[in-house]
């Protein structure tokens, strides 16, 4: 079955950066995007970006340009985002998703990896 | 890319049918049939409810439907059961080649 398995939850200082992995399985890593999605507390989904797994391309919202890198590595089927100079309104659930079906949607999610930023 | 309006809250009686609006602009929902709508219940992740606009994936009780008319795609739940309270975000994608939220609605079972 089609699992997406985020890393731990983590603490960091404002100013750091932190990197988050997504380990997929269950399906062909390559034959789909894999797009990064950040949730604040009480608040709304924010659609970060996506990765191409098999070329690496990638796709930036205009917010995150120049501030997020999304890269994967093929060997071991994940995909990481990283975010860098954090601030404290960057503290939030990240959730890494699949493309269902090359049509833009989001079929499988990782469970959310809770991103602390505090002093 | 502005954020699609949703209400930020709807409620209804078990048994009852309620429909969620998206408004969007013809960069996004009006231009393009990939719309999407998630579930998402406290403290889990979102769950994929219809995609492209009117499609239902596998596992997901018809009572679920989808429509779209000019920039304002809907979902409609019929036959209103106590476990769908939750919030509901549709999603869309846009002229910029990204996708774009809307800011949730809280459906309330009354």
């Amino acid at each position: 079955q089609v699992q997406l398995v985020q890393s731990g939850a983590e603490v960091e200082k404002p100013g750091a950066s932190v990197k988050v992995s997504c380990k997929t399985s269950g399906y062909t890593f390559t034959d789909s995007y894999i797009y990064w999605v950040r949730q604040a507390p009480g608040q709304g989904l924010e659609w970060m970006g996506r990765i191409n797994p098999n070329s690496g391309g990638t796709n930036y919202a205009q917010k995150f340009y120049g501030w997020v890198t999304m890269t994967r590595d093929m060997s071991i089927s994940t995909a990481y985002m990283e975010l860098r100079r954090l601030r404290s309104d960057d503290t939030a659930v990240y959730y890494c998703a699949r493309e269902g079906g090359g049509s833009y949607y989001f079929d499988y999610w990782g469970q959310g990896t809770l991103v602390t930023v505090s002093s | 890319q502005s954020a699609l309006t949703q209400p930020a809250s709807v409620s209804g009686s078990p048994g009852q049918s309620i429909t969620i609006s998206c408004t969007g602009t013809s960069g996004d929902v009006g231009d393009y049939n990939y719309v999407s709508w998630y579930q998402q219940h406290p403290g889990k992740a979102p769950k994929v409810m219809i995609y492209e606009v009117s499609n239902r994936p596998s596992g997901v009780s018809n009572r679920f439907s989808g429509s779209k008319s000019g920039n304002t795609a809907s979902l409609t739940i019929s036959g209103l059961q106590a476990e769908d309270e939750a919030d509901y975000y549709c999603s869309s994608y846009t002229s910029d080649n990204t996708l774009v939220f809307g800011g949730g609605t809280k459906l309330t079972v009354l």
